[in-house]
């Protein structure tokens, strides 16, 4: 069975940082693209950033370009979501999936892990 | 606002057919497939249709995609009461070089 957990998410001021973390279970990690996506309280969801299978290939959307950054440890069937210079409008719900190619096509979602920004 | 345009809501009695679009341009819609998305409140979104008109396995039939030029839809057919949920359309932008997701269509079961 496909498994997703993230973790990581938390309250942070504006400007702090956060490590996002997803560890993925019952499928070879390796052969996949993933991606991140984020869901504000109440609003609709938004494409973050994916990596390619080897992380010779990562796209972010726009607004978060220079200040998050995407990983994985293949070894570790891990992905990560390193999150700086955090605003207010980056407070939401965040996914990770599994992804066929670089685009949309995500069959499998974790449960998502909560990031606040706040003062 | 999405690059991505969806209805902000749709409704339709049991048994009606319904359809939602999406209305993109041609970096997105007009040269890549379209994926739809359903969310029920409090969970993950779940892959509805995949590479415009494709359903994975356990998606019942009822559910349908299609394209034309730069929009797509997607039809409910039989509506159900558990078909009550948010809706999203998505396509991979060339020129963006990244995902788009529609804004949401909330459909409603009457």
């Amino acid at each position: 069975e496909v498994q997703l957990v993230e973790s990581g998410g938390g309250l942070v001021q504006p400007g702090g940082s956060l490590r996002l973390s997803c560890v993925a279970s019952g499928f070879t990690f390796s052969n996949y693209w993933m991606t991140w996506v984020r869901q504000a309280p109440g609003k609709g969801l938004e494409w973050v950033a994916n990596m390619k299978q080897d992380g010779s290939e990562k796209y972010y959307v726009d607004s978060v370009k220079g200040r998050f950054t995407i990983s994985r440890d293949n070894t570790e069937n891990s992905l990560y979501l390193q999150l700086n210079s955090l605003r207010p409008e980056d407070t939401a719900l965040y996914y990770c999936a599994r992804a066929d190619d670089y685009g949309p096509s995500f069959a499998y979602w974790g449960q998502g892990t909560l990031v606040a920004v706040s003062s | 606002q999405s690059v991505l345009t969806q209805p902000p809501s749709a409704s339709g009695t049991p048994g009606q057919r319904v359809t939602i679009s999406c209305s993109g341009s041609r970096p997105n819609i007009g040269s890549n497939h379209v994926y739809w998305y359903q969310q029920l409140p409090g969970t993950a979104p779940k892959l509805l249709i995949y590479t415009t008109n494709q359903r994975p396995s356990g998606v019942p039939d009822r559910f349908s995609g299609s394209k034309s030029g730069t929009s797509a839809s997607l039809a409910i057919s039989g509506l159900r009461s558990e078909d009550e949920a948010e809706y999203y359309c998505a396509a991979w932008d060339d020129r963006l070089y990244g995902v788009l997701f529609g804004g949401g269509t909330r459909l409603t079961v009457l």
